[in-house]
């Protein structure tokens, strides 16, 4: 199966810390990945994960478990910005290196 | 280019009508991708470029789509006969040489709306 869940939306405040969960299943898999994007923009890439454990980049951190098909975002010090849809994706195994996606989850920050 | 570029970027057409689809990848990348993002939907895959040969076509909803890149660069998406249900954003990305570890780049999309 080529099934990938995350929350539809979720609503958090500015300073704050959210996190959103992404849960896949897969026979084939080439690593985890996380877009973000705003409306009417292109998805901008913000993390891969091929193994398992936490990687951090600034305010965004991504985690991984390959044996639980689950992966998070980590986004602290919410910033009105980083209002958006965030899209989780895992990559297909073998030559094309394509993306399967989930539906995405719309953040709203809060003032 | 500094990014992928795609045009149109609005395109209204009539039920019926053909239309196509272009995208200009970042320099350098041989790897193509296009998707489909319909309201509520996620990105549907729709067809892979590795150069100008398409390894991948199984995305492609039916006989009325389909997608050529010459040169190794430009890439064009053609929707023949139009359908209300086509209407979307399509979304052309580009990669470098696959590896598993290389972000896809994804341009802003055409949004077509068939009426």
């Amino acid at each position: 199966g080529q099934n990938i869940d995350q929350p539809t939306e979720m609503t958090a405040t500015e300073g704050a810390i959210v996190q959103i969960n992404c849960t896949y299943q897969t026979s084939g898999f080439n690593g985890l990945f996380w877009y973000q994007q705003h409306a009417g923009e292109a998805p901008t890439f913000l993390s891969y994960n091929v193994l398992d454990g936490l990687e951090e980049k600034g305010r965004f951190s991504s985690f991984l478990s390959r044996s639980k098909g689950y992966s998070y975002l980590l986004l602290k010090e919410l910033q009105m910005k980083d209002s958006a849809s965030y899209l989780c994706a895992w990559g297909a195994a073998g030559a094309t290196n394509k993306l399967i996606f989930g539906t995405g989850t719309l953040l709203a920050v809060q003032p | 280019g500094a990014g992928v570029s795609q045009s149109p970027s609005n395109k209204v057409t009539e039920k019926g009508k053909d239309v196509e689809l272009r995208c200009d990848p970042i320099s350098g990348h041989t790897a193509l991708y296009w998707y489909r993002q319909s309201l509520g939907q996620g990105l549907e895959f729709l067809i892979y470029f590795q150069g100008n040969s398409a390894p991948d076509k199984s995305g492609l909803p039916s006989d009325r789509f389909s997608a050529e890149r010459t040169g190794g660069s430009v890439s064009t998406l053609t929707i023949q006969r139009t359908q209300q249900e086509d209407s979307a954003v399509y979304l052309c990305a580009s990669s470098s040489p696959t590896d598993g570890n290389s972000p896809l780049h994804f341009g802003n999309g055409t949004r077509l709306t068939v009426t």
